[in-house]
């Protein structure tokens, strides 16, 4: 299994705040993603990234931002906290050559914004 | 929005039989793939099947893939309680993309 870790694991917060989720990898995977996960939605793209400093939106990109200054951080940032930002949010990996698009999936966050 | 569906929703069968999970998407595609998730967990690569392939196995996996029908189904053969898990679908954008979409997945649950 690639090796990512998310952290924190589990997080509770104040509508308002701001909240950095870390996804760290040692694989040395080119793109990196943030999806969240809530019933009866799946799992939807944030943002995701192709290279260091190369980033760009999914599909539920609004209120979140992202950076990649190393090739194995990629942080997710909720500028300000809402109550509908309550999720799961997963981080993924991909190597990204022929035969390689599989994607490696982290352990998740739990968000709970009061 | 969705481009893969799961259907059914949720699965419950005895151990030992065959369970079987379909999908269904709206646009060309280069690959399919399946992935897993146990409860609380992240989710797992099961199998890819290209848009050139019809059928892959692997070990009690089989996949099934009709691009004239935009469909895919995964049979899981000789279930085991251990198999109990939601089971997703993704597809990427075709024309280069990378990015997956997943579906909502199917819930699976094996009864010993």
């Amino acid at each position: 299994d690639a090796g990512i870790t998310q952290s924190p694991r589990h997080k509770v917060t104040e509508t308002g705040t701001p909240v950095t989720l870390r996804c760290h990898q040692t694989e040395n995977h080119r793109y990196m993603y943030w999806y969240r996960q809530d019933p009866g939605h799946g799992l939807r793209l944030i943002h995701y990234s192709y290279g260091v400093k190369d980033t760009d939106k999914g599909e539920v990109s609004d209120g979140y931002s992202v950076s990649r200054s190393k090739t194995e951080d990629f942080l997710l940032t909720l500028e300000s906290a809402t109550s509908s930002q309550t999720s799961v949010y997963f981080c993924a990996t991909q190597k990204l050559a022929r035969g390689q698009e599989t994607q490696y999936f982290g352990p998740g966050t739990r968000l709970l914004v009061l | 929005s969705q481009q893969g569906e799961e259907d059914p929703q949720a699965l419950s069968i005895q151990e030992g039989e065959n369970a079987t999970m379909n999908c269904s998407y709206k646009t060309s595609i280069n690959n399919l793939q399946w992935y897993r998730q146990n409860s609380g967990r992240g989710l797992v690569h099961l199998i890819l099947i290209r848009s050139n392939e019809r059928e892959k196995h692997s070990g009690r996996l089989r996949v099934t893939l009709d691009t004239s029908k935009k469909s895919s189904s995964l049979l899981i053969t000789a279930s085991r309680a251990a198999d109990t898990a939601s089971y997703f679908c993704a597809t990427d954008a075709g024309a280069g993309s990378y990015q997956l979409t997943f579906g909502k997945g199917t819930k699976l649950s094996v009864i010993p």
